[in-house]
């Protein structure tokens, strides 16, 4: 599985976009990008995942760059609640496939 | 949407004793299910495959005799932890792929483990 990158911390105001970047260089043409969050003491949440195209749901957008190596999830509008720490993962979509976990950003959303 | 369930989602046990931990589907079939442990500020860390009807398949320095997993059906995987110790002291997270080829992994709550 391809390594990620992402930096340790993050801070938003309540309210504004937050953009957090992941760096994927090595990645695979098979292999999608996941991204999913951990509130405190809480199981992680899946939010989003995307192949080459910009992707968006109810709960973020994903943008990825042409060449794939890096992406950006994006919370339009963040709240206190999106404080987390926010992981990107790159793996082959499918199943029996082990997600390898980094530390992931940590997102704080201040009033 | 699929949820994952998992129980307890606290324990606090004596050293020496023994811990189950159930994870389940609630709502779609799991051909496999994971079981991740964290320490405090760190990231999930693996432990073991669970494919049902199969043998689990365990990580690298994962002990199978002491970290016992069944999983009987394609909605329950139970983790065992046997004769817990202090070391074993965490927070135990399962998931779950739903049958659907390309689907994501769905999160259990988490379990905290707390050996005196």
């Amino acid at each position: 599985d391809a390594k990620t990158t992402q930096p340790p911390s993050m801070d938003c105001a309540e309210g504004r976009a937050a953009n957090l970047p992941c760096n994927h260089s090595t990645i695979s043409g098979n292999e999608y990008v996941y991204w999913y969050r951990q509130i405190h003491s809480q199981g992680p949440q899946y939010i989003i995942h995307g192949l080459k195209n910009n992707e968006t749901n109810e709960m973020a957008s994903l943008i990825i760059t042409e060449d794939r190596k890096s992406s950006t999830l994006i919370l339009p509008h963040a709240t206190l609640r999106d404080t987390a720490v926010y992981y990107c993962i790159v793996d082959n979509a499918g199943n029996n496939r082990k997600l390898i976990w980094g530390l992931g950003t940590s997102l704080a959303v201040n009033p | 949407g699929a949820v994952v369930s998992q129980h307890p989602s606290r324990v606090i046990c004596k050293s020496g004793t023994s811990v189950k931990i159930e994870c389940r589907s609630l709502d779609f079939q799991a051909t496999t299910m994971f079981w991740y442990r964290q320490f405090p500020k760190q990231s999930l860390m693996l432990m073991a495959t669970s494919n049902e009807g199969s043998k689990a398949t365990y990580e690298q320095g994962v002990e199978k005799d002491k970290f016992l997993i069944n999983h009987a059906s394609l909605t329950l995987s139970t983790l065992t932890v046997t004769s817990a110790h202090p070391e074993d002291s965490s927070f135990y997270i399962c998931s779950a792929t739903p049958l659907v080829v390309g689907e994501t992994q769905y999160f259990g709550p988490g379990t905290r483990l707390l050996v005196l």
